[in-house]
């Protein structure tokens, strides 16, 4: 058990799909993280959280719309999605954006856009 | 651009060795490192940290080292077991909390 759920653990849609990933945390952790992981890359930071403000967009595509509603709680809103977007979507939380602390990751959602 | 990266894509151990993965560093300004294991499925987990004013830390079955003359780290596993069996990512901390991840190393534990 990770402290880090993610939901759906897989996701198949079409290009002109409107889907949602969730992920929640039960660690009382007060910063959350969207990363992209692809074949052969090294994790992509997407979007930063910090006690529900979002502090980072590593220049993500506005096709990928994050929202935090409060800190255990972090979505992932997808829409027209392209097929090179279809890679693994990994949650993590951390103690404090500010602070040197390992980050925490769910299990990810398999993402496939067809 | 500065980067962490890996010495080797895949690792081969015999069952029962010891294994060393290596990383290599560019920014001698970075303050903290992290290894993490990724096992098929799953997300990354976190295995041990170090922070620059150490040069080693022990785990259980796993030490980090940390030479920052040379801007390297290793993680060395004592014992290897077919649990081990992972992709092991090091990455390090910089200055303004930026989070830099290497590619990955591949171990693969032969019977």
């Amino acid at each position: 058990e990770t402290g880090v759920t993610q939901t759906p653990r897989h996701l198949v849609m079409g290009m002109t799909n409107k889907k949602s990933l969730k992920c929640e945390q039960h660690l009382g952790h007060n910063a959350m993280y969207w990363y992209k992981q692809s074949a052969k890359k090294p994790l992509e930071l997407m979007f930063v959280y910090n006690f529900k403000e979002q502090t980072e967009n590593n220049s993500v595509p506005s096709r990928f719309s994050p929202e935090c509603p409060n800190s255990s709680h972090l979505f992932l809103h997808l829409h027209t999605l392209q097929p090179e977007d279809s890679a693994l979507y990994l949650c993590a939380s951390s103690q404090d954006r500010r602070v040197n602390q390992p980050q925490h990751f769910g299990d990810g959602t398999r993402l496939s856009i067809l | 651009g500065e980067s962490v990266g890996l010495h080797l894509p895949t690792l081969s151990v015999q069952e029962g060795d010891n294994s060393i993965i290596n990383c290599a560093y560019s920014n001698s300004a970075s303050d903290y490192f992290i290894w993490y294991k990724q096992e098929s499925g799953k997300g990354p987990q976190f295995i041990i940290d170090i922070r620059s004013n150490m040069d080693k830390r022990q785990g259980q079955r796993v030490t980090v080292l940390l030479n920052k003359t040379v801007k390297h780290l290793s993680l060395q596993i004592a014992a290897t077991q077919p649990g081990d069996s992972a992709v092991y990512f090091c990455a390090e901390i910089r200055g303004n909390y930026q989070l830099i991840w290497g590619a990955g190393t591949k171990l693969i534990i032969k019977p």
